[in-house]
């Protein structure tokens, strides 16, 4: 089945700053790629997703970019701010037909005022 | 909408106990995912329905876990019995499936924190 990685586990930055956050997966199948915010107390909450015939995408703050040779993607969040803390998580789906979204292990990130 | 609800949101109960968890999906979606986070192993599928047909609980623990989806807008999570190791968060999911907008998209829950002594 599909194994995905994520790098780091936390991470501090100061407030303005840029954070990145890595996921590898291993089914070169996979198509389908979000990336979900989880706030203290609530449920992971979808911030942003890439699709395999896509290489980059952005919304305000947030963009992911996805390396389908490399099988990486990654999180990237600019001029941070503290709302931004919280636990983020990279996900995969598998080949077409197969809705089940394997999860990474999380990164915490931490704006440091 | 009311967004994917559960309840109860806090659980604590003695091992050996059932203990039977909800979820009410979002109107007008049709895939159902249950999952369970806990520290050491963050976020794993226990199981997920399409169409209130079960189509994956390879990673259901062991039979003291089931699931069912008496109807369109419900699902339940029941653990009989109940043991220490049981002790995490249990949150629903739900999307509206394939080749329907936001398909795959999933929406979740606040979660269910079963505590087991």
């Amino acid at each position: 089945g599909e194994n995905v990685e994520q790098h780091p586990s936390t991470l501090s930055v100061q407030e303005g700053d840029s954070a990145v956050i890595k996921c590898t997966y291993s089914d070169s199948a996979s198509n389908y790629f979000p990336w979900y915010k989880q706030e203290l107390g609530k449920g992971p909450q979808l911030i942003i997703d890439i699709r395999s015939n896509v290489g980059e995408k952005k919304d305000q703050r947030i963009a992911v970019t996805l390396n389908k040779t490399a099988k990486h993607f990654s999180l990237h969040i600019t001029e941070t701010q503290p709302e931004d803390s919280a636990v983020y998580f990279c996900a995969a789906r598998g080949s077409f037909g197969n809705e089940k979204l394997t999860f990474g292990t999380g990164t915490r990130l931490t704006i440091i005022p | 909408d009311a967004g994917v609800i559960q309840s109860p949101r806090h659980e604590v109960t003695e091992m050996g106990q059932e203990v039977t968890l909800r979820c009410k999906l979002i109107s007008g979606h049709n895939s159902l995912f249950w999952y369970r986070q806990t520290m050491m192993r963050g976020l794993e599928l226990l199981i997920y329905f399409n169409n209130n047909v079960p189509i994956d609980d390879s990673g259901m623990p062991e039979d003291r876990f089931s699931a069912k989806m008496p109807n369109a807008s419900f699902s339940t999570l029941k653990i009989q019995p109940s043991e220490p190791r049981d002790s995490a968060v249990y949150f629903c999911a739900s999307s509206s499936g394939q080749g329907r907008p936001g398909a795959n998209v999933l929406t979740f829950g606040a979660g269910s924190r079963l505590t087991v002594l």
